[in-house]
């Protein structure tokens, strides 16, 4: 079975800082990762996706995503905060293409002035 | 090209009754995917449905259930409702293999 796990379930940073934000996942065959974002009283947006090839994959908003399989990782960041990256963020994975996504929890990240 | 669209956006009910919700995909996309949002339990797949049949479903109990349409459009029904079914009902289409584009939900509240 796949899971996946976000470390805290919220994140503040200062304007302009990195922000790093952390997901684990398991599954028994490779897998496809995903970050999305939620902003309030909407849906899911993608910030970027690893399916196969180069593990540093690069999204919207200056955002990027290094897949670890040795540490079975998958962590978001970005260089300098800005204000309106205050959102939820939410990591995914899937055994594959057209298989049901799994998300974790959740991290809320707060932008401090 | 009009997103995903969700109606009705809010919704109240009681214990017991039921309800369905309708999710019109981005022209063009044949697969849509519902997903339920609670604080607790965050984002849970229910089912997904390609040209009309249900090929995904999640771990949900029988009295959750979806049925698409031949124009792709797609409903899901929630019968005999429960406090605990109260949350934001997400769907999402796509078109192949493609990424999922999120409608803004219905946020459904049992009284």
């Amino acid at each position: 079975a796949q899971s996946v796990t976000q470390l805290g379930s919220h994140v503040s940073v200062s304007e302009g800082a990195l922000v790093l934000l952390r997901c684990n996942y398991s599954s028994s065959v490779p897998p496809y990762l995903f970050w999305y974002v939620q902003y309030p009283n909407q849906g899911l947006q993608l910030l970027l996706k690893y399916t196969t090839g180069a593990t540093l994959v690069k999204g919207i908003n200056g955002f990027e995503a290094e897949f670890k399989k040795s540490e079975t990782s998958f962590h978001l960041t970005k260089p300098s905060a800005h204000m309106s990256d205050a959102a939820e963020y939410f990591c995914a994975v899937s055994r594959q293409r057209d298989d049901k996504i799994i998300f974790g929890k959740g991290t809320r990240l707060h932008i401090l002035p | 090209k009009a997103g995903v669209t969700q109606t009705p956006r809010y919704l109240i009910k009681t214990r017991g009754q039921q309800v369905t919700l309708s999710c019109s995909p981005i022209s063009g996309h044949r697969s849509v995917s519902w997903y339920q949002q609670t604080p607790g339990q965050g984002l849970q797949f229910l089912f997904e449905y390609f040209s009309e049949t249900q090929r995904n479903k999640g771990n949900f109990p029988g009295r959750f259930s979806g049925r698409q349409f031949s124009n792709s459009r797609s409903e899901m029904n929630v019968s005999t409702l429960e406090l605990g079914d109260s949350a934001l009902y997400l769907c999402a289409s796509k078109l192949g293999h493609n990424e999922q584009f999120f409608g803004p939900g219905t946020r459904l509240t049992v009284l």
